[in-house]
């Protein structure tokens, strides 16, 4: 139990066009998903922060305008690069916190790699 | 604001040595800290998580160890083998709702 589904796990896109990552709960419903950004050889760094149906918390430098997400269900999560440049290349993981079977769980995206040409 | 390092950033081993991660945090006031293992341009897989009530967990050849009051976890791993090697990340969480915070991770290589 407790699967989160992103998608998709790799993309290649041209400077300024935009980019949509899906992170799904399957089997959940998860009342918060978090959003990471992971550059070569360094550690995970939260993002953002959404809770179903409201407007998500970004953190500092993080620029909302261009990294739109919409938690618009209990079960999804979307992260919209948008405009991309090759700076925003970069590996990104979704995590979805919420309850399984009485449990309260954490769990981690396999994550979407990200290359801007 | 919380923050996490592991030492050493990188390690690398012979096959069958036994050998300790570190990590550390500054806010003592943790809900649980949790050990991941990352292969290169892959996701996380979890291996450990230790409650803040608890002192340490056991998985196999992996302990890990947590010493809330002085803010330090190790992950210790007995014989290490080739397929060992890979980033090991530790990561706290301040409570029941809030979202990870990740040190900079350890790359272990052990060679064959």
């Amino acid at each position: 139990g407790a699967v989160v589904s992103q998608h998709p796990s790799r993309v290649i896109c041209k400077s300024g066009t935009s980019v949509k990552i899906e992170c799904r709960s399957l089997d959940f419903q998860a009342t918060t998903m978090f959003w990471y950004r992971q550059f070569p050889k360094q550690s995970l760094m939260l993002m953002a922060t959404s809770n179903e149906g409201s407007k998500a918390t970004y953190e500092q430098g993080v620029e909302k305008d261009k990294f739109l997400i919409n938690h618009a269900s209990l079960t999804l999560s979307t992260l919209t690069v948008t405009s991309a440049h090759p700076e925003d290349s970069s590996f990104y993981i979704c995590s979805a916190l919420g309850t399984s079977s009485g449990a309260n769980v954490l769990t981690f995206g396999a994550g979407s790699r990200l290359t801007v040409l | 604001k919380q923050e996490v390092t592991q030492i050493p950033a990188a390690l690398s081993v012979p096959e069958g040595e036994n050998l300790v991660l570190n990590c550390s945090f500054t806010d003592s006031a943790i809900y649980n800290l949790q050990w991941f293992r990352q292969d290169p341009g892959k996701g996380l897989t979890s291996l450990l998580l230790i409650q803040s009530s608890q002192r340490e967990q056991t998985s196999g050849r992996l302990n890990a160890s947590l010493d809330k009051s002085s803010g330090r976890s190790t992950l210790y791993i007995a014989a290490s083998q080739p397929g060992d090697s890979a980033t090991y990340l530790c990561a706290v969480r301040k409570n029941a709702g809030n979202m990870l915070t990740f040190g900079g991770g350890t790359r272990l290589m052990v060679k064959p």
